[in-house]
């Protein structure tokens, strides 16, 4: 399995919502990432997880929360957002920085509009 | 924050031209990676080249890196109009201990049948 599966596609939530973004991957990745992307923009890291410990918070809001139950999954937990963080969010993930011989691999996204 | 900067920041040629896009970064980095991404979904990563390399190929991808200049090209030979997409480059650089891969502002790549 050499893919990332990202859940749901596509997800509508008002300003109270609670939500969840899943993602899973099965290659046996150490490294896992929640990067935002506004239209025709690129990719802004949020957040990295580095054997299942928060390496790097990008100074992100708390209203994005994110989990890393196991070395196979990735959430990101939504609460109370706003309009402007409607974007399409990637989960990404990778060898370990001393075993890189490949980039990253990425999942299609979850498309998040925040009416 | 970005690291790179990409030029041109859109591109269109004729099917069947070669097309090149450069990237431009500040600071020291262990790798360079570009990706490609098709109508704002996922992105696909294209090559990886190494901080101590210079020229690196692919299929009909050619990537050079010029670590003096802080600058790397990619280059398409004979496109197709599966190539149109959005183009990427993104360092792989240790920022206070912690690996980052930031990416570059994007070339915005046509292919005219």
């Amino acid at each position: 399995d050499t893919e990332v599966t990202q859940t749901p596609k596509h997800l509508v939530m008002g300003m109270t919502n609670k939500k969840s973004l899943k993602c899973e991957q099965h290659m046996g990745h150490r490294a896992m990432y929640w990067y935002k992307q506004k239209a025709k923009k690129p990719p802004e890291l949020m957040f990295v997880y580095s054997y299942e410990k928060l390496s790097i918070n990008e100074s992100v809001p708390s209203r994005f929360s994110p989990e890393c139950p196991n070395s196979s999954l990735l959430n990101l937990h939504l609460h109370a957002l706003q309009p402007e963080d409607s974007a399409l969010y990637l989960c990404a993930s990778s060898q370990d920085w001393e075993d890189r011989v490949d980039g990253y691999t990425f999942g299609s996204g979850t498309r998040l509009t925040v009416v | 924050s970005q690291q790179g900067e990409e030029d041109p920041q859109a591109l269109s040629i004729q099917e069947g031209e070669n097309a090149t896009m450069n990237c431009s970064y500040k600071t020291s980095i262990n790798n360079l990676q570009w990706y490609r991404q098709n109508s704002g979904r996922g992105l696909v990563h294209l090559i990886l080249i190494r901080s101590n390399e210079r020229e690196k190929h692919s299929g009909r991808l050619r990537v050079t890196l010029d670590t003096s200049k802080k600058s790397s090209s990619l280059l398409i030979t004979a496109s197709r109009a599966a190539d149109t997409a959005s183009y990427f480059c993104a360092t792989d650089a240790r920022h206070f201990g912690n690996e980052k891969l930031t990416f570059g502002t994007g070339t915005r790549l046509t292919i005219i049948p």
